[in-house]
């Protein structure tokens, strides 16, 4: 089966410009993950789907930033305008059930943002 | 709020030696469930132990297994017979039983000396 898929795998973009990365969560997945990885802050969860809807985004660094679940095997997060402290690496990650129980989160191989 | 301390930075272990990684949490919660996740070069985040906090029996999964103390808030990680392979960063990380957000610790650099 195949795992959480995140394109791109590299993004480089130049300040003011809009990013956006996308994510495949694993079919039959109903919860959905964005964090981010940076060198100051490590890993921080972003926002978190359940059911295609939005149930935490309290991570959202700013208006800038949205993300969208338009049905359960696409995700996507921009940044709009992108700026140079955007620079990391956004991870997607699914997971059969939320809110009970140990279920595990799968993450896809990350997105490395650059912004000049 | 929850948070988790790796005070390792970094580790170095000689190959098919043990080696102990540290991670201690915060928490009020008295259900939750406690995570190792290895980070190799590659970055993709993978899985390695998962821990029940209701569970007094340490996980083990193979070479890996935890010394998980509830009380101390305690929750190691302990490599056996080190691999040329267990070579990347470490996480430690915590989930509240009836919750879905993962919160993890600052990683400790495992090196592998063969």
């Amino acid at each position: 089966d195949a795992g959480v898929i995140q394109s791109p795998r590299h993004e480089v973009t130049e300040m003011g410009q809009e990013v956006t990365l996308r994510c495949k969560p694993i079919s039959g997945h109903n919860s959905l993950f964005w964090y981010r990885q940076t060198m100051m802050r490590g890993l921080e969860l972003l926002i978190y789907f359940n059911n295609n809807v939005p149930i935490d985004d309290s991570g959202m660094p700013e208006d800038r930033f949205s993300a969208k679940m338009p049905n359960a095997s696409f995700s996507t997060l921009k940044i709009q305008p992108s700026e140079p402290r955007d620079s990391a690496v956004y991870f997607c990650a699914s997971s059969t059930r939320a809110g009970t129980g140990g279920y595990e989160q799968y993450f896809g191989p990350g997105t490395r943002l650059t912004v000049t | 709020a929850q948070t988790v301390t790796q005070s390792q930075p970094e580790m170095s272990v000689q190959e098919a030696e043990t080696v102990t990684l540290s991670c201690t949490y915060d928490t009020s919660e008295s259900d939750y469930y406690l995570f190792w996740y290895k980070q190799p070069p590659s970055r993709q985040m993978i899985l390695v132990i998962r821990q029940e906090a209701y569970k007094q029996q340490n996980a083990t999964e193979n070479r890996f297994s935890v010394n998980f103390q509830k009380a101390a808030k305690s929750f190691s990680l302990k490599i056996s017979d080190s691999q040329l392979g267990d070579a990347a960063m470490y996480f430690c990380a915590y989930r509240r039983a009836y919750g879905n957000k993962l919160v993890f610790g600052a990683g400790t650099i495992l090196r592998v000396k063969s």
